[in-house]
């Protein structure tokens, strides 16, 4: 049973970066077959893909937010990473880390629990 | 992109009653590359259906999915007390890769 848990601080300060990493069990990062998602929700919203990655490092982002995300791996730790930069307010959300499938099945099966991601100083 | 509008926001039922969700799309979903998740309070969404129509692993019997093109339907046929929660539809036919609105089902 593969299992996905975020971490990184609950709290970020305005203009600054937010980092948060996703640790998988229950499966390689590696094995392949997999793109390794984040997604947020803010607030009583609705969910947004934010972007994925594949073990190789090829990565995919959302347009809107593609010019301030950067999403990378790290394989030796079973490990993928999000960084969102210059933060405002806007921000703060739910943030989720799931797995889709390859080969056009991009939809998500599993999910991260979400940690919530405050932006204010 | 390809915006899906959700209807209705909000949905009354009993349990045992008929629950049918709409997902509209803004333009055609290629090969019909539509999911539908639900979420409780506190948690994270949960693969229902994939593909319009194919039940995730685990999911029962009484989730259903249909439509094709620009309209799909989630239907669950008799509601159990714990199938009260919001519905999201993806799409990932083309990218981003985006999600409805959601409805709520909520017991009346």
């Amino acid at each position: 049973q593969v299992q996905l848990q975020e971490s990184g601080p609950g709290l970020v300060k305005p203009s600054q970066t937010l980092s948060l990493t996703c640790t998988v069990s229950g499966g390689s990062i590696s094995s392949g077959g997999y793109y390794w998602s984040w997604i947020r929700q803010h607030p009583g919203k609705g969910l947004e893909w934010i972007g994925y990655i594949y073990y190789s490092g090829s990565t995919y982002y959302n347009p809107s937010l593609k010019s301030r995300v950067t999403i990378s791996v790290d394989t030796s730790k079973n490990q993928f990473s999000l960084k969102l930069s210059s933060v405002t307010a806007a921000d703060t959300a739910v943030y989720y880390c799931a797995r889709c499938g390859d080969y056009g099945e991009y939809y998500f099966d599993y999910w991260g629990q979400g940690t919530l991601v405050t932006v204010s100083s | 992109e390809i915006v899906l509008t959700q209807s209705p926001g909000t949905l009354s039922l009993s349990p045992g009653e008929r629950a049918t969700l709409s997902c509209r799309a803004s333009q055609s979903v290629s090969s019909s590359y539509l999911a539908w998740y639900q979420q409780k309070p506190g948690q994270a969404p949960r693969l229902l259906i994939y593909g319009a129509s194919s039940r995730a692993t685990g999911i029962p019997d009484r989730f259903s999915g249909s439509g094709s093109g620009t309209d799909f339907t989630l239907t669950i046929s008799r509601l159990e007390p714990e199938d009260f929660a919001v519905y999201y539809c993806q799409q990932y036919g083309s990218s981003p890769e985006t999600f409805g609105q959601g409805t709520k089902l909520e017991i009346k």
